[in-house]
């Protein structure tokens, strides 16, 4: 069964500290995943796209990881700022022949920054 | 540049009364495009997703439908709301044949009481 599972739920962290959220899916077979970030109340905006040769790629101070092999993907966040505060969600695309029914989505990583 | 545009951004209905949300896609021609709705603490559920005018598929049974009458626009109706039909309603367009990123709406907050 096609899934995509992250952790941890939430997470709280002060200001500038580092936080890294995972994802680990068992999509099959595999063409890209996505993590898009949610600010409350708003519709999610792509942060970035790993394909299955990229092992890491970078997005100002988000820098995403893809381990194909043990499918799992970390979004690791530095110096965080309260503007960071959303929630994080991971989506996996699997080929299906299609582009409607083939985007499976974790249930996302609610971040709070405290100043 | 393309634009995505959705209304109302919120609504609260009584059980029993009808519903029309609407979105609209500009900048673009013949996109994907996609009903999500999100419930509180729950991942995006896909609802309708249409690859062109007339055309609509349907991922999970519901008393809700969607139509797409023009190229880009795209709504989503009911004809007697449920309690279970609140939540979080998004919009997405998507580029035809591409890598899959979804461009969203801000999102219509829907509280049936």
């Amino acid at each position: 069964k096609n899934q995509v599972e992250q952790s941890p739920q939430s997470l709280i962290i002060l200001e500038g500290k580092n936080c890294t959220l995972q994802c680990n899916y068992t999509v099959s077979p595999f063409s890209n995943l996505r993590w898009y970030k949610q600010d409350t109340g708003r519709g999610p905006v792509s942060l970035t796209i790993m394909t299955f040769s990229e092992n890491t790629k970078s997005n100002g101070r988000y820098t995403a990881t893809l381990d194909a092999d043990t499918k799992q993907s970390s979004l690791h966040i530095t110096a965080s700022q309260l503007s960071d505060s959303a929630s994080y969600i991971c989506v996996v695309r699997f080929y299906y022949g299609g582009s409607q029914g083939n985007l499976i989505f974790g249930k996302g990583t609610k971040l709070s920054v405290k100043p | 540049s393309q634009t995505i545009h959705q209304w109302p951004a919120t609504l609260v209905q009584p059980v029993g009364s009808p519903l029309s949300l609407e979105c609209t896609v500009e900048g673009t021609s013949n996109p994907n495009l996609y009903w999500y709705r999100q419930a509180a603490g729950r991942g995006l559920q896909l609802l309708f997703y249409s690859v062109g005018i007339g055309q609509i598929s349907s991922e999970v049974p519901q008393n809700l439908s969607a139509s797409r009458p023009q190229d880009r626009q795209f709504i989503l109706s009911s004809k007697k709301l449920l309690l279970s039909d609140s939540g979080f309603y998004l919009c997405a367009w998507q580029k035809s044949a591409n890598t899959g990123e979804l461009f969203f709406g801000e999102g219509s907050r829907l509280t049936v009481l």
